[in-house]
Formats: C-alpha cells, structure tokens, sequence
C-alpha cells in the first residue's frame, strides 16, 4: 500500500533565507503528487501539482517543487521565505488507475519563519 | 472557491450524543470526500462518496456513518460521539484536472470537541 513520509515535521528558517520540506512516497507505481498548505485556523489549499510532463512544477506564492521518480521524492521548495508563509505544509499521493481518486497524506511540516 | 461550505463551523458535545456535521457543494461535483484531521496524523480519510446514495469507507470508518441523498450534500454522523472523535474535520471534493485525475479542493473545516 502506498505511504507518505514527511521526514521533517517543523523546519525553522530565517526571513529571506531559502526552504526546502521533504516528501517521500512508498511506492514506485504511477502516481500524481501533491502539495497543499494550511494556513493557521485555515482550511487546506492547492499549492501545486504534478501530473504528467516537466519534472519541475511552479505553484503559487512562489514555491516549485521537483518529481524525482528513481528517488520516489516530490520536495518542495522557495528560494526566499516570507512571514506569510508560516503554516503547515502537506504532501499527498494518488495512484494512478485509484478510480476515486483518494489521496494518501503525509504528517504534514510546520514552517516556521523566523525574523 | 470551490463552493463548499460547512456547518456548523464549531461544536462541542457531550459524551454518548449524536452529532450530524454537513457538507454542502454549489457546483454538482460527483465525489466528495470526509476526513478528520489530529496533530501528527495529517489528514485520515472517514468516508467518500462517489455519487447520490454511493458512499464507501476509509481509513477510519469506525463510529462513523455518512449519507448522500442529493448531489451537493454530504453528510457525517457521530452515532455517540467519544472524546477520541474530538477533531477537526474536513470535507473535501474532487474536480477533473485532466489527465485521467481529479484534484481535491477543501472546506473551511469543523472543530468538534467531545467533552
């Protein structure tokens, strides 16, 4: 069964300074790879997705994220972090062929900004 | 915006008591999706629906129960709610983004607490 590990549950990071928060999935089967963010007191929004096509996947707020299949990785980066990204951050994986479409979900980071 | 919302935002409850949480859509989106959310567990799948009156379990279906009996509402039920069902949860629906998959797109979330 497919399984999600953010190896990272807080990553602490000074204003401006770049991120990166890690995400590993089990299993080598197609998949589709996302990211979600939740702002505090929040409901989880789409941050970016990957499909098909260019390993390298921009998504809003500036943040991109790389499909690395041998590794069975989907990373998520910003090059410089703001204060307005303070939140928690989630990965999640969907097999290719799952015909409802459930998603697996890592623990989720917490990035936390430090000014 | 997705169109979902979410009633009642908040709750708290006493042991041994029914509690009804609902999800409603304003776009006619085939599945919709329950989960509970607790620190260190990212998000759980409790139930999905797949269409009017097609409901399946998830990961975590034990002392839940849900209903569809029209495409834009979906229904929780907490039979005798327990303090372990104190959560946050959330609803979710799925939109056709192309190449054979759908993306998942969240309610604001209820907070319930059993007491």
């Amino acid at each position: 069964a497919q399984s999600v590990t953010q190896l990272d549950s807080q990553v602490p990071v000074f204003e401006e300074a770049p991120v990166e928060l890690r995400c590993n999935y089990s299993s080598s089967v197609s998949v589709y790879l996302f990211w979600y963010v939740q702002y505090p007191n929040q409901g989880l929004q789409l941050l970016l997705k990957y499909l098909s096509g260019s390993t390298l996947v921009k998504g809003i707020n500036g943040f991109e994220a790389e499909f690395n299949k041998s590794q069975t990785s989907f990373h998520l980066r910003k090059p410089s972090v703001h204060i307005s990204d303070t939140a928690e951050y989630f990965c999640a994986v969907s097999d290719l062929g799952d015909s409802n479409y459930q998603l697996i979900w890592g623990a989720g980071t917490k990035l936390i900004i430090k000014p | 915006d997705a169109g979902i919302t979410q009633s009642p935002r908040h709750k708290v409850t006493e042991t041994g008591t029914p509690v009804t949480l609902r999800c409603h859509q304003t776009e006619n989106h085939r599945y919709m999706y329950w989960y509970r959310q607790d620190p260190g567990h990212g998000l759980r799948l409790i139930h999905y629906s797949y269409g009017v009156k097609d409901t399946d379990k998830g990961e975590v279906s034990d002392g839940y129960s849900v209903s569809r009996s029209k495409t834009e509402d979906f229904l929780l039920t907490l039979e005798s709610a327990t303090s372990s069902q104190t959560s946050v949860y959330f609803c979710a629906i799925s939109v056709s983004a192309g190449a054979g998959t759908d993306t998942q797109y969240f309610g604001p979330g209820t907070r319930l607490t059993v007491l």
